[in-house]
């Protein structure tokens, strides 16, 4: 079975652009996670997705929005970035009682 | 307020026993995950606590006091592979696995 599947791994963009990045869940997987880890805070929750729907919401400000398709695949975007956005960015997924399931991330760099 | 404390660096022998250790003081408490991350690599799953006591999955065990709002995982017979961070996380609600709050991480460095 493959594993959680993030897209691009790497991405350069400058402040005050916008980002979206791409996160396909295993097979059979109806919730997906996204959290933010950076050197200074660690891994951060970002948002929580079922069934196209935002279950729950971290503490990040508005420029940080996310979406599910029926699919179950989800996208996260980030607008007018900043340099302290420049982080690994992860998705997660899992059966909607079991531990989760990372992908190996979109490192953001913000110049 | 909400707080999830573990070591920052770590640091035994191989073939040697080490223990890490996770407090955590959250609003809520549905199960600590403990989770294993590479560098550049995605946190891998651990171990799962949601009662008191201990829990064993081969080399690895992790232990979970409610009372005291405490945690560990041991990890037995260490390998240089088992160089890496560790991750402590809390569920803090009930109607959700995917929110997870977790600590700052704890490399472990392994040395011949």
């Amino acid at each position: 079975k493959a594993g959680v599947t993030q897209t691009p791994r790497y991405l350069i963009k400058t402040r005050g652009q916008q980002v979206t990045l791409s996160c396909s869940p295993i097979s059979g997987h109806r919730s997906v996670s996204w959290y933010q880890q950076t050197p200074g805070q660690g891994l951060q929750f970002l948002f929580e997705y079922f069934s196209e729907t935002q279950r729950n919401k971290g503490n990040f400000p508005g420029r940080f929005s996310g979406r599910q398709f029926s699919n179950s695949r989800s996208e996260m975007n980030v607008s007018t970035l900043e340099l302290g956005d420049s982080a690994l960015y992860l998705c997660a997924s899992s059966l909607d009682n079991s531990p989760l399931h990372f992908g190996n991330g979109t490192r953001l760099t913000v110049t | 307020g909400q707080n999830i404390d573990q070591p920052t660096e770590m640091t035994a022998t191989e073939g040697a026993i080490v223990q890490i250790n996770c407090t955590y003081q959250t609003s809520g408490f549905n199960g600590l995950f403990w989770y294993q991350q590479h560098a550049g690599e995605a946190p891998t799953f651990l171990s799962y606590n949601v009662l008191d006591g201990l829990e064993e999955k081969g080399r690895f065990s992790s232990f979970l006091s409610r009372s005291k709002g405490y945690s560990y995982l041991l990890l037995k017979e260490l390998q240089m592979k088992d160089s890496a961070s560790y991750l402590c996380a809390v569920r803090p609600s009930t109607d959700s696995w995917g929110k997870l709050q977790f600590g700052a991480g704890t490399q472990v460095v392994v040395t011949p």
